[in-house]
């Protein structure tokens, strides 16, 4: 099946520096969603994008909507420990329920 | 209210047997999707049921079915396993209409010997 290109594979950083990772597709999505998955547990929405060029916050996280709609990117701002994980980008396509997920992003944060 | 249930969370099995895995959706939902994930695919979409009939197929063997029960609750089948069917199985559940959040569940992890 279609998996979403997603950049970086891992990564290391320090508590408190900021995160950023995107994700590409060759085809059109129009509803973006990112997800954080931890060890044994399945994937817990982050945030959802409904609308190319949208800028959405939640906490200390942001994301938005490539105008293409073929791209979004996730924005971390200053990583706690907690944020260690594996962050998924995923497409959706209207009228349709399946999603299709990037190939993830694994975060360690170094306290 | 409660979140997306999963039973069993750890199976293992032995190649040709068949299983079954169940899945309990939040309160109201009425859309029920299946995901693998494997480390070489990742997570890739099974299939979903709405309303006890399927909507949606994903590129899998007619050997994985599903069935949705009229509470909503759904299960998965996967028949004559094989080495690499070991993965972690995700349902996820949504209201049903278009483009509304899934909400997934733990997974049954899968070991097939």
């Amino acid at each position: 099946g279609q998996q979403l290109n997603q950049s970086p594979q891992s990564m290391f950083i320090q508590e408190g520096e900021d995160v950023s990772m995107n994700c590409t597709s060759s085809s059109i999505f129009n509803t973006w969603l990112w997800y954080k998955q931890d060890p044994g547990e399945g994937p817990v929405l982050l945030i959802a994008l409904y609308k190319a060029g949208e800028l959405t916050s939640n906490g200390r996280l942001t994301a938005q909507f490539g105008i293409t709609r073929k791209d979004s990117f996730l924005n971390i701002s200053a990583s706690i420990p907690s944020d260690v994980g594996i962050y998924f980008c995923a497409g959706q396509r209207t009228g349709a329920n399946n999603l299709f997920f990037g190939t993830g992003t694994r975060l360690t944060v170094i306290p | 209210k409660a979140g997306v249930t999963q039973t069993p969370r750890y199976l293992i099995k032995t190649r040709g047997q068949q299983v079954t895995l169940s899945c309990s959706p939040i309160s109201g939902h009425r859309s029920v999707s299946w995901y693998q994930q494997t480390p070489g695919q990742g997570l890739q979409f099974l299939f979903e049921y709405f309303s006890e009939t399927q909507r949606n197929k994903g590129n899998f063997p007619g050997r994985f079915s599903g069935r949705q029960f009229s509470n909503s609750r759904s299960e998965m089948n996967v028949s004559t396993l094989e080495l690499g069917d070991s993965a972690l199985y995700l349902c996820a559940s949504s209201v049903g209409t278009a483009t509304d959040t899934q909400y997934f569940g733990p997974g049954t992890r899968l070991t097939v010997l």
